[in-house]
């Protein structure tokens, strides 16, 4: 098993431009969820997908939008990227919800310049 | 506004020592809380967790204590080990036993470096 694959693992973007961060996990998970990481700020949620066909803003959304393609892949868009969404960006799933373990991808370095 | 708060930001430990991460929370709804520990380069695993209805639970060198009246919890490292070195994170979530669609809310992290 592969558990929580992301693609790419590093992206340089000027401002303005647009891209698509791929997750993928092979654990049969229901939910899904999109984190960024800065420094000093901890792990804060940007979208969540509760199930295949839903998905839900989390607490910094805005810039973003996601898809649940199939219920092994979740997709995170940046339409028109801005310096402040330089951060990692983690692809995490669950079984089902917040209260069950969640795993881990590897992680997107994005830089905006 | 920040829910989690955690404490200290760095911490230098002896290998042997003990090492003690502190986390508090406001919302007393919260019902789920767990240990994240990430290495550098790598996405965050879960460590250890624990809920409102026991005030510790231990895996191995591993401790959570909880509690509930103060409204904090506490990762206590025992004979802390150089491989030990990553950055730690408390979380904590509500909905656990109502059904769990609550936010998981991070706190900012401890940096923990075990010297040999």
């Amino acid at each position: 098993n592969a558990g929580v694959t992301q693609t790419p693992k590093f992206q340089v973007l000027k401002t303005g431009q647009s891209m698509t961060l791929q997750c993928a996990q092979d654990m049969n998970h229901n939910s899904m969820y999109w984190y960024r990481q800065d420094p000093g700020m901890g792990l804060r949620l940007i979208y969540y997908s509760a199930s295949e066909g839903t998905t839900d803003k989390g607490e910094v959304p805005n810039g973003y939008n996601v898809s649940r393609l199939n219920k092994r892949e979740f997709s995170l868009r940046l339409e028109s990227a801005a310096p402040s969404q330089t951060s990692v960006y983690f692809c995490a799933s669950s079984l089902a919800g917040y209260n069950y373990e969640q795993y881990f991808g590897p992680g997107t370095r994005l830089t905006v310049t | 506004q920040q829910q989690v708060k955690q404490s200290p930001q760095s911490l230098i430990v002896q290998k042997g020592g003990i090492s003690i991460i502190n986390c508090a929370y406001e919302n007393t709804a919260f019902d789920y809380f767990p240990w994240y520990q990430q290495f550098p380069g790598k996405g965050p695993a879960l460590l250890i967790a624990i809920r409102p209805d026991v005030s510790e639970k231990k895996e191995g060198r591993f401790t959570i204590s909880f509690n509930k009246s103060a409204k904090q919890f506490s990762l206590h490292i025992m004979d802390s080990q150089p491989g030990d070195s990553a950055t730690y994170f408390c979380a904590a979530s509500k909905g656990f036993y109502g059904g769990s669609q609550g936010n998981l809310i991070f706190g900012k992290g401890t940096k923990l470096s075990v010297k040999p």
